[in-house]
């Protein structure tokens, strides 16, 4: 599965959007992205995922890059509760799913 | 119930106890992993079966012991601990073939080994 790389933290004000990017230049073809949240000694949630459109659920929107090297999460208006760890993995959806998990981005929602 | 429970929640054991965690998943899912996180570590993939036969082995040590009886429940069981072993251990389900994959997660068992 491809690296990943993620800033270690990151602050944003409560009621605006919350950018995290994602750097996975050695991503394949067939590789999608995954993201998810891990809230303090929680299990992690999922998220969203893609492979090259950009994607939106009601939870946040996923932006890659035509060249696919990186991708931004985006949270459109980010409250206390989404103070978490933002998990960025890349993997072939067939197989057994193994997904390696980062470090992540611990994103902090200020009131 | 829904969706991937653990318990028990929280576990302390001394070294020669035995113990075991128990996973169940209530999605219909066909796969379903252990994760270790260690203190200020990111997960670490233990575990994963794959309609109910095991499919990856991540060089754990044998006092950590997995049992599948089925695609909905996953065991556990723990022997001869060492303190290092302290750490939150996860359990996640899935479906493989068509679709996203993407795995649910329990809430974990915090397990403190003295």
């Amino acid at each position: 599965d491809a690296k990943t790389t993620q800033p270690t933290s990151m602050d944003c004000a409560e009621g605006r959007a919350a950018n995290l990017p994602c750097n996975h230049s050695t991503i394949s073809g067939n590789e999608y992205v995954y993201w998810y949240r891990q809230i303090h000694s929680q299990g992690p949630q999922y998220i969203i995922h893609g492979l090259k459109n950009n994607e939106t659920n009601e939870m946040a929107s996923l932006i890659i890059t035509e060249d696919r090297k990186s991708s931004t999460l985006i949270l459109p208006h980010a409250t206390l509760r989404d103070t978490a760890v933002y998990y960025c993995i890349v993997r072939v959806p067939s197989g057994t799913y193994k997904y390696i998990f980062g470090t992540g981005t611990r994103l902090k929602v200020l009131a | 119930e829904t969706g991937v429970t653990q318990t028990p929640r929280h576990l302390v054991m001394g070294m020669t106890n035995k113990k075991s965690l128990k996973c169940e998943q209530h999605l219909g899912h066909n796969a379903m992993y252990w994760y270790k996180q260690s203190a200020k570590k990111p997960l670490e993939l233990m575990f994963v079966y794959n309609f109910k036969e095991q499919t990856e082995n991540n060089s754990v040590p044998s006092r950590f012991s997995p049992e599948c009886p089925n695609s909905s429940h996953l065991f556990l069981h723990l022997h001869t601990l060492q303190p290092e072993d302290s750490a939150l251990y996860l359990c996640a389900s899935s479906h493989l073939g068509t679709g996203g994959g993407e795995q649910f997660f329990g809430p974990g068992t915090r397990l403190t080994v003295l």
